[in-house]
C-alpha cells in the first residue's frame, strides 16, 4: 500500500495562531489527498478533499477559510488551521487513494494538535 | 439512522478465540467495502478490503459481505493480544466521486 507521512506528529500552540500541517506521499504521485478529523473515542470525520492543482472539496460545515488547504505538487497537500481556537484541538489524519482507480485509502500517522 | 453503524463494544474475547465484529450500512448503492484497524493514539491501517458478496480471507483475518442484508463482517481467528484495538468499518459508494464512510468503530479487547 501507499506511504503517507505526516508532519508534525505533534503540536501545542496558543490560541489565534494558525499552524500548518504537511502531508507527504512517499511513494508515489496522489493526484488527490483527504483530511480528516478525529475527536476523542470519535469516528473519523472527511474534512477536505484535496486536489492537485486546483482548489480542494470542503465537506458540509467545515469552514474552508479557516482550514486552508494546497496540494501544490503530486506528493505534497498542507492543512493550515488559521486562528486556531482550543475547539480546534483533534486528531487531524490525511489519506492517500493508492494506485489507479483503487479505492483503497492508506492513511498518513497523523498530528495531533493541542490548542492551549 | 447512520449510513454506516457498529456497535461501539466493549467486545472483549478470550485469547485463542475467534472475534466477530459486525457493520450495517444503509445505503444499497454502496460498492466498497474495508475494514481499518486504529491503536489508541495511532491512526488507522486497512487490514480487509471486499468488493463481492461472500468470504474474502486473510490469514486470521475473513471479511464476510452480504449486500442483499446490507451487512459487512470481519472474523479474526486464534485471537491474540495485540488485536485489542478498535475496528473500524468503511463503505464507499459506486460512483468515483463517492467518498469513504466510516464507523464510529468497535473496541476490541483480548484477554489472556
Amino acid at each position: 500500500g501507499a506511504v503517507v507521512s505526516q508532519h508534525p506528529s505533534w503540536v501545542i500552540c496558543k490560541s489565534g495562531t494558525s499552524v500548518k500541517i504537511e502531508c507527504r506521499s512517499l511513494d508515489f504521485q496522489a493526484t488527490t489527498m483527504f483530511w480528516y478529523r478525529q475527536f476523542p473515542k470519535q469516528s473519523l470525520m472527511l474534512m477536505a478533499t484535496s486536489n492537485e492543482g486546483s482548489k480542494a472539496t470542503y465537506e458540509q460545515g467545515v469552514e474552508k477559510d479557516k482550514f486552508l488547504i494546497n496540494h501544490a505538487s503530486l506528493t505534497l497537500s498542507t492543512l493550515t488551521v488559521t486562528s486556531a481556537h482550543p475547539e480546534d484541538s483533534s486528531f487531524y489524519i490525511c489519506s492517500v487513494n493508492w494506485g489507479l482507480g483503487s479505492n483503497e485509502q492508506f492513511f498518513g500517522p497523523g498530528t495531533r494538535l493541542t490548542v492551549l | 439512522q447512520k449510513e454506516v453503524e457498529q456497535n461501539s463494544g466493549p467486545l472483549s474475547v478470550p485469547e485463542g478465540a475467534i472475534a466477530s465484529l459486525n457493520c450495517t450500512y444503509s445505503d444499497r448503492g454502496s460498492q466498497s467495502f474495508f475494514w481499518y484497524r486504529q491503536y489508541s493514539g495511532k491512526s488507522p491501517e486497512l487490514i480487509m478490503s471486499i468488493y463481492s458478496n461472500g468470504d474474502k480471507e486473510d490469514g486470521r483475518f475473513t471479511a464476510q459481505l452480504n449486500k442483499a442484508s446490507q451487512y459487512v463482517s470481519l472474523l479474526i481467528r486464534d485471537s491474540q493480544p495485540s488485536d485489542s484495538a478498535t475496528y473500524l468499518c468503511a463503505v464507499k459508494g459506486y460512483s468515483s466521486a463517492s467518498k469513504i464512510i466510516f464507523g464510529s468503530g468497535t473496541r476490541l479487547s483480548i484477554r489472556p
